[in-house]
């Protein structure tokens, strides 16, 4: 059974500092792996999407890593801002019987970047 | 030009009362789904449709009816609403197959009282 583990639960940190987020799977049976971000009351926006063939993505301030034999992915996050602060949610796409994956959830990172 | 919408986007009801979701989505994808993001913020998957077959059902109670009249709607029907059913539903869609992404919708906050 896939589960997926995020640390740390929360972070904070001043602006301008560069940070890491972790993600850990049981499972390396995957087709990809989301990162999402999601404000506080609202919906998931999302960040990067890894394939399982690939190393890493990458979008302005933000890079993705995948280690998919280790069951780890990485989110790095350089020179934060204040507009960064949300809870940021990893998924991965499971591999089922029926060819459609599925999202697994970790808890999520919560991050409060103070100005 | 939303991608995927849901409505309505707040529903609070009774405890007994049956209530329904809406979602659509416009992007042309055959794959959607509902997942639910629970009072501690945890999401998990409910259903998948593809192309208006079931092909995921994760040990949802049986209350829990989703309706996909065509690819492009999946609505989420739930009777006899408990006060655990208090969360936050999200809909997704994305094309056939496990690698493509998933692109969800607003939620929709249920409060049963």
């Amino acid at each position: 059974k896939q589960e997926v583990t995020q640390i740390p639960a929360a972070l904070s940190v001043p602006e301008g500092e560069n940070l890491v987020l972790n993600c850990s799977f049981t499972d390396s049976a995957i087709y990809n792996l989301q990162w999402f971000r999601q404000d506080p009351g609202k919906g998931l926006t999302s960040l990067l999407l890894i394939q399982s063939s690939q190393r890493e993505q990458t979008s302005g301030r933000l890079n993705a890593s995948l280690d998919k034999s280790s069951g780890r992915s990485t989110l790095y996050i350089a020179a934060s801002q204040p507009g960064d602060s949300a809870t940021y949610l990893c998924a991965v796409s499971t591999r089922g019987s029926s060819n459609t994956g599925k999202l697994i959830f970790g808890q999520g990172t919560t991050l409060q970047v103070k100005p | 030009d939303t991608a995927v919408s849901q409505t309505p986007k707040y529903l609070v009801t009774q405890m007994g009362n049956d209530k329904s979701i809406k979602c659509e989505q416009n992007l042309g994808h055959d794959t959607m789904y509902w997942y639910k993001q629970d009072s501690k913020k945890f999401l998990k998957i409910m259903f998948s449709y593809n192309n208006k077959e079931l092909i995921i059902n994760e040990t949802v109670p049986n209350r829990f009816s989703p309706k996909s009249p065509d690819k492009a709607h999946l609505n989420l029907h739930i009777n006899s609403l408990e006060l655990g059913d208090s969360a936050v539903y999200f809909c997704a869609s994305s094309r056939a197959g496990g690698s493509y992404e998933q692109y969800f919708g607003p939620g929709t906050r249920l409060t049963v009282t």
